[in-house]
């Protein structure tokens, strides 16, 4: 299977907890990585590996895996953590990338 | 600090063929461990992975895309390209270059800031 499956859209309210979640075959074998995308910018890489963050990304992101399924955390919500978030890994083949649709979080 | 810059007209016309350069710096294209990526985002849609280059000449490219994709590199001006034939409207996109890091676990590390190319008469 080539697919990720993310939820459309998440709200948390301000200061709380939320997961975002995605679900794919490949991810029984390869781990995932998510990026932020705000309006108008680039990607950024927020967590990678089992739970791994590039230098700058705050410590309230954190990532797991469980099955076919693999979550990105943000403890303590922040209005700046509005954005899209994308899951990405490999297919089934391991040859290919394949993104998931994204999910908007919305910061209430 | 890696940097990478994307290239290339903005506008082409249907049927013909979109051609995008990225050209990196503070880093060498030839490290090992490092693949060299095409990501394209339609207006408010998802993104879409185009395909990859090793600094070898190896290549792999998105299933759907791979009989209209080619994927170059130069490693003496330390760049590389996507070349997307027979160009329509659905190719309109903004188009990404970026650093997959294959050192551990996969991830793009390292990304441009996107070049909007609009395929139209």
């Amino acid at each position: 299977s080539s697919e990720l499956t993310q939820d459309p859209a998440v709200s948390v309210a301000l200061g709380q907890t939320v997961t975002i979640t995605c679900q794919g075959d490949s991810l029984r074998t390869y781990h995932a990585s998510w990026y932020q995308q705000k309006p108008g910018q680039a990607p950024v890489l927020v967590i990678y590996g089992k739970n791994s963050r590039p230098s700058g990304i705050p410590d309230r992101f954190s990532g797991s895996s469980s099955g076919n399924t693999a979550s990105l955390t943000i403890t303590g919500a922040q209005a700046e953590d509005e954005a899209d978030y994308y899951c990405n890994s490999r297919d089934t083949s391991g040859n290919h990338l394949v993104f998931g649709g994204g999910t908007k979080l919305t910061v209430l | 600090q890696v940097q990478l810059q994307e290239s290339g007209p903005g506008l082409v016309k249907p049927s013909q063929t979109l051609s995008l350069t990225c050209t990196v710096s503070g880093g060498s294209i030839s490290s090992g461990g490092y693949y060299w990526n095409w990501i394209r985002q339609h207006p408010g849609k998802g993104l879409e992975w185009i395909g990859y280059i090793y600094y070898s000449g190896s290549t792999y490219y998105n299933p759907s895309l791979k009989s209209r994709v080619t994927i170059s590199v130069d490693t003496s001006k330390n760049q590389f390209s996507l070349k997307l034939s027979s160009g329509t409207a659905a190719d309109t996109a903004v188009y990404y270059c970026a650093r997959l890091s294959r050192r551990g676990y996969d991830s793009f590390d390292y990304w441009g800031q996107g070049t909007l190319v609009t395929v139209s008469s």
